[in-house]
């Protein structure tokens, strides 16, 4: 079985501060993790993912997530949060063996001017 | 030149009404999925096709059932609608070959009953 643990429901920053978004996983074999956004009203968009190599991803918008095997987490970071970064933030995890995705509950992100 | 593409995008209906929700991709994927997203925005699978084939079917109702005429195409038709339907489904697609991959999601379709 695999599950995805989000434990802030909300995150408040202000602008131009450090943003953490936190996640954590369970999965039976090597995990394929992935964090989503998705901004009102809108579907889901990929931001990044960590397949296999270092330990530090790079995606989209200046996002950046880092992986930890011995403390199962893959937290999302970005060192300097905009206004427009203000949306829901999903954290995914997929078993290299297995079809399906599934998501955390998600993590609202406001970012303040 | 959209990937994945729902229609409608808004439906809006009354209980007991059977109504159909349909996707389709263009990205030469051959699994596709269907996501509730409910009301705390939580995100839980329904059920996915690989090619044409059912593969993951969650505990979801027998009044939803997902038809997949090809691999391009993944429809979701709910029998007997109630009031707990109303959320925000979401299909999504990904090759098989590439399993590292994400999903690429269409826009949703917003679903109320009244």
């Amino acid at each position: 079985a695999q599950s995805v643990a989000q434990p802030e429901d909300q995150v408040n920053v202000a602008e131009g501060n450090p943003l953490t978004v936190k996640c954590t996983y369970s999965v039976s074999g090597n995990p394929y993790l992935f964090w989503y956004v998705q901004y009102p009203n809108r579907g889901l968009q990929f931001l990044l993912k960590y397949i296999t190599g270092d330990n530090l991803v790079k995606g989209s918008y200046g996002f950046e997530a880092e992986f930890n095997k011995s403390q199962t987490s893959f937290h999302l970071k970005k060192p300097s949060a905009l206004v427009s970064d203000s949306a829901l933030y999903f954290c995914a995890v997929r078993d290299e063996r297995d079809y399906k995705l599934s998501f955390g509950a998600g993590t609202t992100v406001t970012v303040r001017a | 030149d959209t990937a994945v593409s729902q229609t409608p995008k808004y439906l809006v209906t009354q209980m007991g009404n059977d109504k159909s929700i349909k996707c389709e991709q263009n990205l030469g994927h051959d699994t596709m999925y269907w996501y509730k997203q409910d009301s705390k925005k939580f995100l839980k699978i329904m059920f996915s096709y690989n090619n044409k084939e059912l593969i993951i079917n969650e505990t979801v109702p027998n009044r939803f059932s997902p038809k997949s005429p090809d691999k391009a195409h993944l429809n979701l038709h709910i029998n007997s609608l109630e009031l707990g339907d109303s959320a925000v489904y979401f299909c999504a697609s990904s090759l098989t070959d590439r399993v590292w991959d994400g999903y690429t999601f269409g826009s949703g379709t917003r679903l109320t009953v009244v």
